[in-house]
């Protein structure tokens, strides 16, 4: 069964340092997305990403943050400049067309920043 | 301002007793209604779309029922493994690239 997969499951990072964060979305999915979840806190959304172009972004997602779809297959999500409040589980998650609007996540990138 | 709830936060069962988990929304204009359930340190896993007041869905001891206010998960006679968090979601904009709001999920326990 198709699924969205992540790179690397763990990166830890120090407070200033940049780190990309690397998904591989289900292969013919079109839409893709950025989510993280900060530990016992809710599931919340960063960005979406449609034909090579953000569809829209949270509050949360300012100018140290950035995504790229850098070939046919990879979506990445890219922190400049990392403050410790950047540590949590973040999730990629894609969506096929036809209507559907189910997003499917991958198993998540747990950052550590120091 | 749309939000999403959900209740109990946390439930403690035995390995065959049935219940139900709530969700409630208040979002202008419904687009479908989500069920995920997560498991510790994992990505959230599709369970379920609901579309319209009424809709019901089911997996294998799990149905999904929709009203215009809530949704309900019912879990019938649980095993240990159907323990996780299980969240609702909604969508914001017809549009698949609309972002998904989340409730806070509700913690499932089942003891054998």
């Amino acid at each position: 069964e198709p699924e969205v997969t992540q790179t690397p499951s763990h990166q830890v990072t120090q407070m200033g340092q940049e780190v990309i964060l690397r998904c591989v979305p289900i292969s013919n999915h079109l839409y893709f997305y950025w989510y993280r979840q900060i530990l016992g806190q809710k599931v919340e959304f960063l960005v979406s990403f449609y034909n090579n172009e953000i569809s829209e972004k949270s509050e949360i997602f300012d100018d140290q943050f950035s995504v790229e779809r850098p070939d046919g297959s990879n979506f990445t999500l890219k922190i400049r400049s990392t403050k410790l409040e950047d540590s949590a589980m973040y999730f990629c998650a894609s969506t096929g067309t036809g209507g559907s609007y189910e997003q499917y996540f991958g198993p998540g990138t747990r950052l550590t920043v120091t | 301002e749309d939000q999403v709830t959900q209740s109990p936060e946390a439930l403690r069962l035995q390995e065959g007793e049935s219940s139900s988990l709530n969700c409630s929304y208040t979002v202008s204009g419904l687009r479908g209604l989500f069920w995920y359930r997560q498991d510790p340190g994992k990505g959230p896993e599709f369970l379920f779309t609901l579309y319209s007041a009424g809709e019901e869905k089911e997996k294998e001891r799990l149905k999904a029922t929709l009203t215009k206010k809530e949704s309900f998960l019912h879990i019938t006679a649980p095993k240990p493994e159907d323990s996780a968090t299980y969240l609702c979601a909604v969508p914001l904009r017809y549009s698949s690239a609309s972002k998904i709001i989340f409730g806070s999920g509700t913690r499932l326990s089942i003891r054998p």
